[in-house]
C-alpha cells in the first residue's frame, strides 16, 4: 500500500538558521502533497501544498520542493524561529478520487534552540 | 472565518461504552473527514462525508461510524469501546474535493479506561 516516510524523527536547529525537513513517498501515482505543522494540544495546521506538475512552491518563509524522480519532497523553513517548534508532517493526497484520505508520515519534531 | 470546531475537547469512557464526537466544519466547507491519531500509528484516515453521504472509508472496524447532517456538521460514533481506541480524534473539512487543503480542528482526546 501507499506509505510516506520521514528521514529524521527529530531535527534540532539554532534560531535564525534554515531548517530542512525531508519526506519520501511510495506511490508513483500521487499527485498532491501537503505539509502540516502540529503544536502540542492542537490539530495539524496547513502550511503549504504542491501538485505534481510543480517542482517548487514558495510561501511565507517556507518552500516545498518536489522531486518526482526519486519520490521525495522537502520543506524548507527560512530563518527558523522559536514559534516554529512543532511536529511537521508531510501528507500524500493519494491521487484524485480518493476523497478525504491523506496518507501521513510519522512526523519530524523540530526543536529550535534560542 | 471560524475554524473547524470539535466537541468535546476531552472524554473519559470505560470499556464497552459508546461515544459520540461532534464536528462543525468551516463555513462553506461541504466535505468532512475524520482521523485517528495515536503515538504508535500516527494519523490514520477513518472516513469522509460529503452531502450527507459517506464517500470514502479507511480500514477501521464497523464499531466506528459517522454521519453528516444537511448543514455539513458531522458526528462520529464508536461503539463497544476498547482500550486501544484511546486516541486523539481529529476532524478536518475542505471545500468539496475532500482531499485537498484539509483544515483540521483541535481534536477530541478520548481516553478509554
Amino acid at each position: 500500500g501507499e506509505s510516506v516516510g520521514l528521514h529524521l524523527p527529530t531535527l534540532s536547529v539554532q534560531e535564525g538558521d534554515n531548517s530542512i525537513i525531508n519526506c519520501a513517498y511510495s506511490n508513483s501515482a500521487s499527485d498532491y502533497f501537503i505539509w502540516y505543522k502540529q503544536e502540542s494540544g492542537k490539530g495539524p495546521q496547513f502550511i503549504i501544498d504542491i501538485r505534481s506538475n510543480m517542482d517548487k512552491r514558495q510561501g511565507q518563509r517556507v518552500t516545498v520542493l518536489l522531486n518526482k524522480t526519486v519520490k521525495h519532497l522537502s520543506l524548507q523553513i527560512a530563518a527558523t524561529q522559536p514559534g516554529d517548534s512543532a511536529v511537521y508532517f508531510c501528507a500524500d493526497g493519494v491521487g484524485s478520487g480518493n476523497t478525504g484520505k491523506l496518507i501521513f508520515g510519522q512526523g519530524t519534531t523540530l526543536q529550535v534552540k534560542p | 472565518k471560524a475554524g473547524v470546531t470539535q466537541t468535546p475537547r476531552y472524554l473519559i469512557k470505560t470499556r464497552g461504552q459508546q461515544v459520540t464526537l461532534s464536528c462543525s466544519p468551516i463555513s462553506g466547507h461541504r466535505s468532512v473527514s475524520w482521523y485517528q491519531q495515536t503515538p504508535g500509528q500516527g494519523l490514520q484516515f477513518l472516513f469522509e462525508y460529503f452531502s450527507e453521504t459517506q464517500r470514502n472509508k479507511g480500514n477501521f472496524p464497523g464499531r466506528f461510524s459517522g454521519r453528516q447532517f444537511s448543514n455539513s456538521r458531522s458526528e462520529m460514533n464508536v461503539s463497544t469501546l476498547e482500550l486501544g481506541d484511546s486516541a486523539l480524534y481529529l476532524c478536518a473539512s475542505s471545500l468539496e474535493t475532500g482531499n485537498e487543503k484539509l483544515f483540521f480542528g483541535s481534536g477530541t482526546q478520548l481516553s478509554v479506561l
